[in-house]
């Protein structure tokens, strides 16, 4: 079946530190992947995506690589800012007829001064 | 143009009683799709609709919930009767026919006392 792990949190980071949040996942076919972002009280929101291997997403400062060969769509970011806290989820589309995401667990991050 | 919106945003029930969750999907989107996530555990997949016909309800928990999309516009999503258990954030989703990207809304938050 289709899966996505993602690393465990809460991830605790000091204003600017180098962020990164691991994700790999298991597809029968060839997903897209995306990263969506619930910031405290709100919704989910899309982060970025990457549709193909070795395609890039990239927003608000975050980047996340899509590695065919490793399987993985890691999340990083050269500096955090407090306004970053929230929880990441990782997730893959297959579409077609299996047309539904997968989520992993979520990452919490904590940005503090 | 509006996003996905979802009706109530809160709401504290007791146990037994019976709740209904509206949702909204962007306009011309023929995917709508609920999710829900328990007690800070990973979002789940409940059910997908293309227009008005259920395309995968292999999420729904068990026969106490019921999705309605009647003439492929708002969707509802009725819980009855509640349980504790049921308690957590649903979430609607909607995209357009063959897109890759899911949006989401702000989530209804269903408490059960």
């Amino acid at each position: 079946g289709n899966s996505v792990t993602q690393m465990e949190g809460p991830v605790t980071l000091s204003e600017e530190a180098f962020l990164t949040i691991n994700c790999t996942y298991t597809a029968t076919g060839y997903p897209s992947l995306f990263w969506y972002v619930q910031y405290p009280g709100e919704g989910l929101q899309l982060l970025l995506k990457a549709t193909k291997a070795d395609d890039k997403g990239s927003n608000k400062g975050f980047e996340a690589t899509y590695r065919k060969e490793t399987t993985s769509f890691h999340l990083e970011k050269g500096s955090v800012q407090v306004s970053d806290s929230a929880v990441y989820f990782c997730a893959l589309h297959l579409g077609g007829t299996a047309s539904k995401l997968t989520f992993g667990t979520g990452t919490r991050l904590q940005v503090t001064l | 143009e509006a996003g996905v919106t979802q009706f109530p945003s809160h709401s504290v029930i007791e146990k037994g009683q019976t709740v209904t969750l509206r949702c909204d999907p962007i306009s011309g989107h023929d995917n709508l799709y609920w999710y829900r996530r328990v007690m800070g555990k990973e979002i789940k997949f409940l059910l997908h609709f293309v227009k008005e016909s259920k395309q995968d309800e292999s999420g729904m928990p068990n026969n106490r919930f019921l999705a309605e999309r009647t003439g492929g516009t708002y969707s509802t999503l009725k819980v009855q009767p509640a349980e504790l258990e049921d308690s957590g954030v649903y979430f609607c989703a909607s995209s357009v026919s063959g897109g890759n990207t899911i949006y989401f809304g702000e989530g209804s938050w269903l408490t059960v006392v």
